[in-house]
């Protein structure tokens, strides 16, 4: 099973649409969870983190389930500006030799949005 | 808003040639980190880096590279001898803490082109 597996795309949809991205991660030690877009050849941004009791932020609505160790990222009323690459990140935070994990982000592969007018 | 800054952009070398690709990360913050990005696949960690130390590092992260802070606000990757499949974008990233909450912040990257 990969680290962090996400829906492949790419995902075509009219503006104004609400589309759902889902995300599933292997290591159940995984402590934070992040949600990144990364526009063509540009580095990865971050667009929110993941909690628990799930979280909003404007037009964006994350979930974590930690029981089936799964992601999701739902973006209502699409914006042309949506259009990008979204990638699940987790944080595994193991331990190591020296003790713990810093920050060794895992990425997913990313799922390919496209916004049409 | 703070930003993690990154030189040169891009980089061709020569295969064989050492390189050093130069990060200055936000200033507060106290964990840095490498990723890189061969074109067309995902984001890959390579090295982090605490209190002037490695932290972790993967297994791409082989004898060629190395990281330094040289000074309080440079953060360096050196590849010594680099091959065709070093060919990638290559990312800053800094964090001011482990990561458990705050996230890490990228720099724009450095695309790295071995002939």
């Amino acid at each position: 099973r990969k680290e962090v597996e996400q829906d492949p795309g790419p995902f075509n949809v009219p503006e104004g649409a609400t589309v759902a991205f889902n995300c599933t991660y292997s290591n159940s030690a995984s402590q934070s969870f992040f949600w990144y877009r990364q526009d063509c050849r540009k580095e990865p941004k971050l667009l929110m983190s993941v909690y628990s009791s799930g979280n909003e932020d404007g037009r964006f609505t994350a979930q974590l389930n930690r029981a089936s160790q799964y992601i999701s990222l739902l973006i209502r009323d699409s914006k042309l500006s949506d259009s990008a690459t979204y990638l699940c990140v987790v944080n595994p935070m193991t331990a190591n030799a020296g003790g713990t994990s810093y920050g060794k982000l895992t990425f997913g592969q990313g799922t390919i949005l496209t916004v049409h007018p | 808003e703070p930003e993690v800054t990154q030189t040169p952009s891009h980089q061709v070398t020569q295969m064989g040639q050492e390189v050093i690709l130069r990060c200055v990360p936000i200033s507060n913050h106290l964990y840095f980190y490498w990723y890189r990005q061969i074109l067309g696949q995902k984001v890959e960690f390579l090295v982090s880096f605490y209190n002037n130390e490695i932290s972790e590092k993967s297994e791409i992260f082989d004898d060629q590279f190395s990281v330094e802070r040289p000074d309080g606000s440079n953060f360096t990757l050196k590849i010594r001898s680099t091959k065709l499949e070093d060919s990638a974008m290559y990312f800053c990233a800094s964090s001011s803490d482990r990561g458990l909450r705050q996230p890490q912040h990228f720099g724009d990257g450095t695309r790295l082109s071995i002939l």
